[in-house]
């Protein structure tokens, strides 16, 4: 079945530095990804996403990259600030499928 | 344009009640999904609905169910609640293109007991 996994469920960074999140997911006929931010009280923030067609997309400070080939999702996040401070998730939508499946999440924390 | 809301944002049940959630989705948007977060499952799909209809369905007991109304506002019952629905109850709506693109509200914070 579908699963969407993170290789890890912290990490830790100091502000300024680069951080990358990676993802894992076992749906080959996935077509569609998301990462998401979510804070301490509120609802998961879309960031960046990305379609099965492309293997990389940037954002302000975030950049998404796909490799099909081994199934891998990260996301850079460049010069960490504390705002970036969070859960993030990666989701995938199966190909014809009407829902997003999570992964558990990676918490990341910037020091100062 | 206003994000997705949700009401009311806590609640305390006790175990064997039933509880009604509502979602008013961004402007527009047709779809809304529902989420089931805690921390041991995480994010776990409940239930999309397009146009009124639900298209699609995840893993739950049939105390879980839904509606959306034409105006795209949705709502969620549980019923006969149990102390493991206790959870954040996230609401999200997309314009329910193929990128299916989904803005979430703050959530519902449900505690049974």
């Amino acid at each position: 079945g579908e699963s969407v996994g993170l290789h890890l469920p912290t990490l830790s960074v100091q502000e300024g530095d680069n951080s990358i999140i990676n993802c894992a997911y076992s749906n080959s006929a996935s077509d569609y990804f998301i990462w998401y931010k979510q804070e301490s009280g509120k609802g998961p923030q879309f960031i960046i996403d990305i379609r099965s067609n492309m293997d990389k997309r940037q954002g302000q400070r975030v950049t998404v990259l796909l490799n099909k080939t081994v199934k891998h999702l990260s996301l850079q996040i460049a010069a960490t600030q504390p705002g970036d401070s969070a859960v993030y998730f990666c989701a995938e939508k199966g190909q014809g499928a009407q829902k997003l499946v999570f992964g558990q999440g990676t918490r990341l924390t910037i020091n100062p | 344009k206003a994000g997705v809301t949700q009401t009311p944002r806590y609640l305390i049940k006790t175990r064997g009640q039933q509880v009604t959630l509502s979602c008013s989705p961004i402007s527009g948007h047709r779809s809304v999904s529902w989420y089931q977060q805690t921390p041991g499952q995480g994010l776990q799909f409940l239930f999309e609905y397009f146009s009124e209809t639900q298209r699609n369905k995840g893993n739950f007991p049939g105390r879980f169910s839904g509606r959306q109304f034409s105006n795209s506002r949705s709502e969620m019952n549980v019923s006969t609640l149990e102390l493991g629905d206790s959870a954040l109850y996230l609401c999200a709506s997309s314009a329910g293109t193929i990128t299916m693109t989904q803005f979430f509200g703050p959530g519902t914070r449900l505690t049974v007991l």
